[in-house]
């Protein structure tokens, strides 16, 4: 099955700075790649996701590049701000098409700090 | 919508007792997922459906694990006997056929004592 690593465990940035949080996938098969932000006590939100068929996505502060090639993936975040503080997870899944099921497979998660 | 709805929000029970966790997917959501997240293993999938009918419970560790969805509205996960190392947060989400991404509910933390 599939395995995703993801690297850093923990990430501390001064606020302002950006961070980056990198995923690695093992399946080729795999084409949608989601991110997720998880804060204390609540379940993970989706903040951003990209498909196989791009290299690259931005929403404000927040970009995912993609390397097919290389199978791994990447979480941006400039200007970081303290309320970014969270644990951010990378996944993977095999997307199908006409009612085909799919279930992701998480990274294990990024601790991230922004220091004021 | 008021999103996934799981409950309750902490169970603390004592070991060899059965302990049952409740889900509300959104409405229209036609998967639901459970996922169990501790520190050692991160988020792990125990089992999903869709349209309410289990797709893969290849995650489910024991057979002290079982869940059911009735309904589409409507899902539970039920550990009976309870052990300590089921101590975990877990996650009920549901999500549309495809490429909409997971809405995770609020967890359920479960300690065993």
């Amino acid at each position: 099955g599939e395995n995703v690593e993801q690297h850093p465990s923990t990430l501390s940035v001064q606020e302002g700075d950006s961070a980056v949080i990198k995923c690695t996938y093992s399946d080729s098969a795999s084409n949608y790649f989601p991110w997720y932000k998880q804060e204390l006590g609540k379940g993970p939100q989706l903040i951003i996701d990209i498909r196989s068929n791009v290299g690259e996505k931005k929403d404000q502060r927040i970009a995912v590049t993609l390397n097919k090639t290389a199978k791994h993936f990447s979480l941006h975040i400039t200007e970081t701000q303290p309320e970014d503080s969270a644990v951010y997870f990378c996944a993977a899944s095999k997307e199908g098409s006409g009612g085909s099921n799919y279930k992701l497979t998480f990274g294990k998660g990024t601790l991230l700090t922004v220091n004021p | 919508d008021a999103g996934v709805i799981q409950s309750p929000r902490h169970e603390v029970t004592e070991m060899g007792q059965e302990v049952t966790l409740r889900c509300k997917p959104i409405s229209g959501h036609d998967y639901l997922f459970w996922y169990r997240q501790t520190m050692m293993r991160g988020l792990e999938l125990l089992i999903y459906f869709n349209n309410n009918v289990p797709i893969d419970d290849s995650g489910m560790p024991e057979d002290r694990f079982s869940a059911k969805m009735p309904n589409a509205s409507f899902s539970t996960l039920k550990i009976q006997p309870s052990e300590p190392r089921d101590s975990a947060v877990y996650f009920c989400a549901s999500s549309f056929r495809t490429g909409r991404g997971y809405t995770f509910g609020s967890g359920t933390r479960l300690t065993v004592v």
